[in-house]
């Protein structure tokens, strides 16, 4: 039973470039959740997603970041034209159902690591 | 917006020796979790706590959910170097969020 997979682990861009960082949940959960963690930092919430539906993406950039969670295939959080700022570890994490109606516990994946020159 | 303080932001003790840490929020949570991050990976929960007052033990991981809900703490009975890592409490109150600490850095010399 695979955990939450994240790819790619590392991704370099260059300033102005796009990043499309993808997230596969666990088996059986319909539920996901990005988040950011900055160096020496704990992890900030970006936005969460049920299949097809962004439910709340109030930790989000207002500009040039995206996610998506469509009816097959993985979650996708997109950033567009991508700045120094942006360099940081993201993760994505699943539960079967809504954190705090149901879940109390999010599983993580490995997360994907942003470089940005 | 939620805060949670964690204390301390790091410890470097001996193999053998017990650790404490703890999490205080500004305001009450229905559950706090204890999670640890490695270099590299991403968090791996060890302890959840459901009720105010609640005592969890998970192997030499020992956590409570204080009275007040507003905080909680992780004790490591006689830590070993495979406990080097990042420590964070988290926390949530019927919300769709996870609001985490600042994060404990454990170094463990034998």
């Amino acid at each position: 039973n695979a955990g939450v997979m994240q790819n790619p682990r590392h991704l370099v861009r260059r300033r102005g470039q796009e990043a499309r960082l993808r997230c596969s949940p666990m088996k059986g959960h319909s539920h996901v959740y990005w988040y950011r963690q900055l160096p020496e930092e704990g992890l900030k919430f970006m936005v969460y997603l049920q299949k097809e539906n962004i439910i709340d993406e109030s930790g989000m950039p207002k500009e040039r970041f995206s996610a998506e969670f469509p009816k097959e295939g993985p979650s996708i959080l997109r950033i567009q034209q991508v700045v120094r700022g942006d360099s940081a570890a993201y993760f994505c994490a699943s539960s079967q159902s809504p954190l705090g109606a149901g879940a109390n516990v999010l599983t993580f994946g490995a997360g994907s690591r942003l470089t940005v020159l | 917006g939620q805060q949670l303080n964690q204390s301390p932001q790091s410890m470097f003790i001996q193999e053998g020796e017990d650790v404490s840490m703890n999490c205080t929020s500004s305001s009450i949570f229905n559950t706090w979790l204890w999670y640890k991050q490695e270099p590299g990976e991403g968090p791996v929960l060890l302890i959840a706590l459901y009720k105010a007052g609640e005592l969890t033990s998970n192997g030499r991981l020992t956590a409570q959910f204080g009275i007040t809900r507003k905080d909680s703490f992780l004790n490591i009975s006689a830590s070993i170097p495979s406990d080097v890592g990042i420590y964070f409490c988290a926390g949530h109150y019927n919300t769709d969020k996870l609001i985490f600490g600042t994060g404990t850095r454990l170094q463990v010399f034998p």
